[in-house]
């Protein structure tokens, strides 16, 4: 069956990185857009990033420019976010979303605090 | 980038009574190739979303025949025939149609 498996949850200091990761299985890698998602506590979903790992072509929201990498192995069919520059408005569940948009990771809580 | 308004914010329903929510977009969500990519999903607390319907008004797999979606355009439904107790939730609407994905605001069910 299809899954999207993220890395676990971060507790990280203003201005450091986080590096996520969301392992894909079930379903060709390579040939589906594979995006992140965030929700900030008690707040609506907003969108991070998108790749496509076959050619590892990405973009990205605006307001990260400058600020976050999406990446791939696709020898594991893994997809990572990193977010530089953290401050507490990062504070977060991160999600990975693929295959259509039909599945999501089960989240990764990033929680920026000094 | 497309804003999805959703309504009402929150529903509260009697076992066995329809629930029905609202999301328009503020641009045609139809695409070129005749597809329109507007899904609506279900988010339990604690948990991630799960895809409901599809692609305006096909059901996901594994999910009941209850649960049914309509629209186009930028006007789209989603309707729960007969509520039940595990469909409490936070549903919402998202576009695929172009990045960014936006996302409905929400609609908070609960049984009454």
């Amino acid at each position: 069956q299809v899954q999207l498996v993220q890395s676990g949850t971060e507790v990280k200091e203003p201005g450091a990185s986080v590096k996520i990761s969301c392992k894909a299985s079930g379903y060709t890698f390579i040939d589906n857009y594979l995006h992140w998602v965030r929700q900030a506590p008690g707040q609506g979903l907003e969108w991070v990033a998108r790749i496509y790992p076959k050619s590892g072509d990405t973009i990205y929201a605006q307001k990260f420019q400058g600020r976050v990498s999406v990446t791939r192995d696709t020898s594991i069919s893994t997809a990572y976010m990193e977010l530089t520059r953290l401050t507490s408005d990062d504070t977060a569940v991160y999600y990975c979303l693929g295959r259509a948009v039909q599945y999501w990771g089960q989240g990764t809580l990033v929680t920026v605090s000094s | 980038d497309i804003v999805m308004t959703q309504t009402p914010l929150s529903l509260s329903v009697t076992p066995g009574q329809p629930a029905s929510i609202s999301c328009k977009s503020s641009q045609s969500l139809l695409q070129s190739d005749g597809k329109t990519n507007l899904h609506w999903y279900l988010q339990k607390p604690g948990q991630p979303p799960q895809l409901l319907i599809f692609a305006v008004s096909n059901r996901f797999s594994g999910v009941p025949d209850r649960f049914s979606g309509s629209g186009s355009g930028t006007d789209f439904t989603l309707t729960i025939s007969r509520l039940e107790s595990e469909d409490v939730g936070v549903y919402f609407c998202m576009h695929s149609k172009q990045v960014p994905l936006t996302f409905g605001g929400g609609t908070k069910v609960e049984i009454k």
